[in-house]
Order: structure tokens, then sequence, then C-alpha cells
């Protein structure tokens, strides 16, 4: 599986923007960017994919390089809840793919 | 609509003993995966069963193995226990296997060895 780097931690202020990064250089073109969160005390929860194009549901939005060698996950305004390890994770086309972790990256937000 | 649940939350055991841990998957899920996470890491794939049979497996050893039963619930059972098996373990249950699944995770349960 392709690996994925991220920040150990990042820190917000409460109702700010978060931009957390995730480089993956060596992405092959038919892999998918996931991103779970992991509350504290809770197993990992689902926030958002894609492939190429850039991606918003309800909890964030997705922003894809053009060259697909990094994303950046974006929360528009952090709220205490926020505040747990954000995982970047590359996902195979194949089936019967299994997520892959890595440390991910702690966020906390600040009040 | 339930979500995944796991039993039990948390579960001491000593070394050399067996144990087996449960998990209800989500309604309208066929697909179960099981995750270990040890302290400070990020969750390892243990195994994935779709329809009742084995059809993933990470790098884990023969003593732990799992079943899925026709409700699509599921059980994990390690057998001769050691101390490096103390983490907390993750069910996750999903619709399918595609890429495009997204999995629901269990709070897991709590594994201490002593």
């Amino acid at each position: 599986d392709a690996k994925t780097t991220q920040p150990n931690s990042m820190e917000s202020n409460e109702e700010e923007p978060v931009h957390l990064p995730c480089n993956h250089s060596t992405i092959s073109g038919t892999d998918y960017i996931h991103w779970y969160r992991q509350l504290p005390s809770q197993g990992p929860e689902y926030v958002i994919h894609g492939l190429t194009s850039n991606v918003n549901n309800r909890m964030a939005s997705l922003a894809i390089a053009e060259d697909r060698k990094s994303s950046t996950l974006i929360l528009h305004r952090a709220t205490l809840r926020d505040a747990a390890v954000y995982y970047c994770i590359l996902r195979g086309f194949s089936g019967n793919t299994p997520l892959v972790f890595g440390k991910g990256t702690r966020l906390s937000v600040i009040a | 609509e339930t979500g995944v649940t796991q039993s039990p939350t948390h579960l001491i055991k000593t070394r050399g003993q067996q144990v087996t841990l449960r998990c209800s998957s989500q309604s309208g899920h066929n697909t179960v995966s099981w995750y270990q996470q040890a302290l400070g890491q990020g969750p390892q794939f243990i195994f994935q069963y779709y329809r009742e049979e084995e059809n993933g497996r990470g790098n884990f050893p023969p003593r732990f193995s799992g079943l899925q039963f026709p409700n699509y619930s599921s059980e994990l059972n390690v057998n001769a226990l050691e101390l490096d098996d103390s983490a907390l373990y993750l069910c996750a249950s999903s619709v399918g296997t595609g890429v495009n699944e997204k999995l629901f995770f269990g709070s897991g349960t709590q594994l201490s060895v002593l």
C-alpha cells in the first residue's frame, strides 16, 4: 500500500479554519484518498474521500493537488468537538482493500 | 438504525489464556473488519469477513481467528494470549468491500493481558 505522511500534531483556535495536510507522493492513479478521524475513547469515524476532484460534505472539504501527490482536509470552523486524531489513508481501487492507518495528526482545538 | 456495537468494553486476561470478542454490525451491512490498535498507534488491520467468508487478512499469526454469522455479526478469537496482545480491538462494518464503501467503527474492546 502507498504511504502517507502527516504532521504529528497541529493546533487551532476555536471557530477558525483548519487545514490538515497529507503527502502521498507515491500515489497510484487508482488510489482513492480517504480521511477518518478518531475522537478520544471512540473508534475512527469516516470524514470524506475523493479521487481527483475537490470534495465537500457537511463535515469538511477535501482539496486534492493537481498532481495528486498531496491533499488537504479543511475544517471550515473548528469546534472543541473536532479535537481528534485525523488519518489520511490511500485505498486502492481493487476490491477487498482494507484501510491502512498511519499515526495520523493529533488536532488540538483551543477555546 | 443501530450502530456497530462491541462487547465487552473492557477485558483483563492472563498470558496463555484465550479470549473471544464480539461485534454486532450496523443494520444492512454484510462486511466486518477487525483492527488492533496499540497505545499511541493507528489501527492495524487483522482480517475482514464478507458474507461469512474471510476475504482478507493482515500480518497477524494464525492464533488470531474469526467468524462471521448469518446475521453478519462477528467474533474475534485470540488463542495463547501474549503480553503484546494488550490493545484496543476495533470492529468495523460496511456494505460490501468496494473502495468507496465507508467503514463504521464500534468503540472497541480494551484488552489487557497480564
